[in-house]
């Protein structure tokens, strides 16, 4: 099956800081998504996006699916945008909608 | 819409006990995923349902571990008898049809500990 890794694995950031999520997975892939775990362990759907770019407020996805690899932005970082982030992606071959996960980038915003 | 919904959000059972850990998916959503989260194996995917029919248990990890999808909105995940090593938070995504999209939601998740 596919391969996900996610990198950096921890991340602290200043309130107000940018920053740059990266995930590379092995193969070919029709589904892409970022989720957010928040601290209550629910996971926010972010970003669905198996190719191209997208953007939401201050967070925008970029994913290079010929490169296999997916970029996750935040800009102006909050101290809510603490958490676990996880991309999770689903290839073509076999059963192919499951979602194999990443180990997720811990991120922590400091006030 | 509700989105996922799952029940109980915290379960707290004594090892041998039978735990059932219920999902019910988006309306329209007609396939459904149960996934386990912890610290050591992170998120894996346990197993894997279509239209009711279950597509992939390759991630179940032992016979005392079972699903079911009795309709095309609802599923049960049971685990006969339960021990301490199956502490974990429980999820349940629902997805479109196939053909129809590949974007997952994830209910809450269930909190189970075995004590």
């Amino acid at each position: 099956g596919i391969q996900v890794e996610q990198s950096p694995p921890d991340l602290i950031l200043q309130e107000g800081a940018n920053s740059t999520l990266r995930c590379n997975f092995s193969d070919s892939v029709n589904n892409l998504q970022w989720f957010h775990q928040n601290p209550w362990g629910q996971l926010i759907n972010l970003f669905y996006i198996p190719s191209g770019t997208k953007q939401n407020g201050r967070l925008s996805a970029t994913t290079v699916a010929t490169e296999r690899y997916s970029l996750l932005y935040i800009s102006s970082s909050q101290t809510t945008d603490s958490g676990v982030y996880f991309c999770a992606a689903g290839g073509f071959a076999g059963s192919a909608r499951q979602l194999t996960f990443g180990s997720g980038t811990q991120l922590t915003v400091l006030p | 819409d509700a989105g996922v919904i799952q029940s109980p959000r915290h379960e707290v059972t004594e090892m041998g006990q039978e735990v059932t850990l219920r999902c019910k998916l988006i309306s329209g959503h007609n396939s459904l995923f149960w996934y386990r989260q912890t610290m050591m194996r992170g998120l894996e995917l346990l197993i894997y349902f279509n239209n009711n029919v279950p597509i992939d248990d390759s991630g179940m990890p032992e016979d005392r571990f079972s699903a079911k999808m009795p309709n095309a909105s609802f599923s049960t995940l049971k685990i006969q008898p339960s021990e301490p090593r199956d502490s974990a938070v429980y999820f349940c995504a629902s997805i479109l049809p196939p053909g129809e999209g590949t974007e997952a939601f994830f209910g809450q998740g269930t909190r189970l500990t075995v004590v």
